[in-house]
């Protein structure tokens, strides 16, 4: 698996743009960047992946750099709600239907502030 | 609604004991994983399956074993509970490459 480096801790004021790095030095062509959340002691959930081209939805944004090296998480417009452990994770590339394993670090834990 | 169920919520087990830790899912997904995740180490993965009938090891598989009779079933067997297992255990799913994975909403076990 490639391995993914995250700051431990950041803080965002609330109401700004949170934006989380990852490096992924190691990632190889076919091996896909996801990012999940995890509020609390819920399990974790899920919020985007790319492959290569920057990716939004109702959630965030997905900006990976063209070498494909490190990415970036960005929340548009931080809530308290948001406040969680982030994980970026570099998905080992697949020989089969379903055939993957997804492996979490640490994660970034983002604290947003009032 | 559709989704994937752990079963118990929460568990105090005597050391030595045996426990087997359930998993659902309704959603017809080929891979199912367990994790346990502790203070400080994030989480980390036990065991998976790909799709039923077959298992893999994970980064912490000793003292675990897993079985994948079916498509929605994935129990998680602690065989003789020691107190280093006391974590929060969550399973997980996906339905093929390139698609997210649902979590249950975790077992949390305390082994004394």
């Amino acid at each position: 698996d490639a391995k993914t480096t995250q700051p431990t801790s950041m803080d965002c004021a609330e109401g700004r743009a949170a934006n989380l790095p990852c490096n992924h030095s190691t990632i190889s062509g076919n091996e896909y960047v996801y990012w999940y959340r995890q509020i609390h002691s819920q399990g974790p959930q899920y919020i985007i992946h790319g492959l290569k081209n920057n990716e939004t939805n109702e959630m965030a944004s997905l900006i990976i750099t063209e070498d494909r090296k490190s990415s970036t998480l960005i929340l548009p417009h931080a809530t308290l709600r948001d406040t969680a452990v982030y994980y970026c994770i570099v998905r080992v590339g697949s020989s089969g239907a379903g055939s993957y394993q997804l492996t979490f670090g640490k994660g970034t834990k983002l604290s947003v502030i009032p | 609604i559709a989704g994937i169920t752990q079963a118990p919520t929460s568990q105090i087990l005597a050391a030595g004991r045996r426990m087997t830790l359930r998993c659902t899912q309704d959603m017809r997904h080929n891979a199912m994983y367990w994790y346990r995740q502790d203070l400080g180490l994030g989480l980390r993965l036990i065991h998976y399956s790909n799709t039923a009938g077959t298992t893999g090891k994970g980064e912490v598989p000793d003292g675990y074993s897993v079985s994948r009779a079916n498509t929605d079933d994935f129990p998680l067997t602690l065989a003789s509970a020691v107190p280093s297992q006391t974590s929060v255990y969550f399973c997980a799913s996906t339905a093929r490459v390139g698609t997210e994975a649902f979590f249950g909403q975790g077992t949390r076990l305390t082994v004394v």
